[in-house]
């Protein structure tokens, strides 16, 4: 069976700050697929980045960027100088190969930037 | 703004009415989900279409019958609910391939409230 574990409930940082939101899974799987969608107060989920698990590289969009690595099961985010738009919860997600419709959603962390 | 619209955005029933929730999509996608979202946890997955037949079912309650008239399109009728099924019904739609990395795209989705 597949899990994803995020620790963290809810993190409060102070804006420009940097924060990392930590995602941990669990399948028996060789080939999986991992994401992470972005939940602003609006509802709706937004798609952020996907990874398969033969790409361990990492990977930097703008102010985000993403740390994967298999040995510690491991597909960490983090936001550089965070904004009050970064505000959501964001969720970390996994697909493998025992329903390929179906999607493992984490827990959620919600993150509140204070100006 | 999202390419999944899901209507309306509120709804307040009682046990006894009938309502349905539509979700419509112009991306050309095969695939299309109903997810329910209590608060402060992760949706959850309902139902999946695939080319407007129903091919998974997590064992959800016959109060909730969903519906795909044609391949933009997807219903969620409601009957008889009760109030633990108020929560945050998101729709989703995705590209049909077997291609596990292909991403979810979500609506805003309706907030329903059964008192």
């Amino acid at each position: 069976a597949q899990k994803v574990t995020q620790a963290q409930t809810e993190i409060s940082v102070v804006e420009k700050e940097d924060v990392t939101l930590d995602c941990v899974y669990e399948t028996r799987d060789t080939t999986y697929y991992l994401f992470w969608y972005k939940q602003p107060p609006s509802g709706e989920l937004v798609f952020l980045i996907r990874r398969n698990s033969f790409d361990e590289q990492n990977e930097i969009s703008g102010r985000y960027s993403w740390n994967f690595q298999k040995s510690t099961s491991s597909f960490n985010f983090t936001i550089t100088a965070s904004q009050v738009v970064d505000s959501a919860v964001y969720f970390c997600a996994l697909r493998d190969s025992g329903g390929y419709q179906k999607v493992t959603f984490g827990t959620g962390t919600k993150l509140q930037v204070i100006p | 703004d999202t390419e999944v619209t899901q209507t309306p955005k509120h709804l307040v029933m009682g046990m006894t009415n009938k309502k349905s929730l539509k979700c419509e999509q112009h991306m050309g996608h095969r695939a299309m989900y109903w997810y329910k979202q209590k608060a402060k946890k992760p949706p959850e997955l309902m139902f999946v279409y695939s080319y407007e037949k129903l091919s998974i079912n997590e064992s959800v309650p016959s109060r909730f019958s969903p519906e795909c008239p044609n391949s933009s399109l997807l219903n969620l009728h409601l009957h008889a609910l009760q109030p633990e099924d108020s929560a945050l019904y998101l729709c989703a739609s995705s590209q049909e391939t077997t291609d596990r990395n292909e991403k979810l795209f979500f609506g805003s989705g309706t907030q329903l409230s059964v008192l």
